[in-house]
């Protein structure tokens, strides 16, 4: 069984560019979930994909846009960046939102750490 | 609003000592309620959780939590150390209608002197 990869690791933007991150989620999790952890604070949801449709987001501008394929990967966009988007991106998968995620939790990734200078 | 607290921020024990990591969560339902430790550079892994049913619950690695519901607190255990055991501790918590998000504490680090 396959854990959560993403990809890159490490990134370094400039302030204004635009940058994608990617997840693809455990085998047979149908279900993505990105945060976003900023230097010594805990994860912050960002939002959710099913079904590769969103389905739930927490307090980020639009700017911050995902997309979830057929395969249940997804990728996290982010424009117009700025310093304090500098932070470590974690996706998480699960077997579906919801009441199976209270039962089953998240399985994270080790996240992208991104840096804007 | 929901809001996870983790009160203490840094903890040390001695190799072998016992452990508590104290959790309190503001929210009026029935919560999901979970722990994550994270070690440096890397992403989160799930040590134990509590959906319904028995409060005590059992983990990996030696861990376990107790939900009590008069108190809003799930805190963590450990009856004896390991360096190993060196990390980021997070408390989440989940529920019904909290728009599929997790709430997470801002961690507890902890150290293991031997």
């Amino acid at each position: 069984e396959t854990g959560v990869t993403q990809s890159p690791t490490h990134l370094i933007k400039t302030r204004g560019q635009q940058v994608t991150l990617r997840c693809s989620s455990q085998s047979g999790h149908n279900t993505v979930s990105w945060y976003q952890q900023a230097l010594g604070q805990g994860p912050q949801f960002i939002f959710q994909y099913y079904r590769e449709e969103e389905n739930g987001r927490g307090n980020f501008p639009p700017r911050f846009s995902g997309l979830q394929f057929p395969n249940y990967s997804s990728e996290l966009n982010v424009n117009a960046l700025e310093l304090d988007d500098s932070a470590l991106y974690l996706c998480a998968s699960s077997l579906g939102g919801g009441v199976l995620q209270g039962l089953y939790g998240y399985t994270f990734g080790s996240g992208t750490r991104l840096t804007v200078v | 609003a929901q809001s996870v607290t983790q009160p203490d921020i840094h903890i040390t024990v001695s190799e072998g000592a016992s452990l508590e990591l104290r959790c309190n969560y503001s929210y009026g339902a029935t919560p999901y309620l979970f722990w994550y430790v994270q070690s440096p550079g890397q992403g989160l892994q799930l040590l134990l959780k509590y959906f319904s049913g028995d409060t005590l619950v059992q983990g990996i690695k030696g861990f376990e939590a107790e939900f009590k519901r008069s108190q809003s607190s799930f805190n963590l255990r450990k009856p004896s150390v390991h360096w190993s055991d060196a990390a980021e501790y997070f408390c989440a918590v989940g529920a019904l209608n909290t728009g599929n998000q997790f709430y997470f504490g801002t961690g507890t680090s902890l150290t293991v002197i031997p």
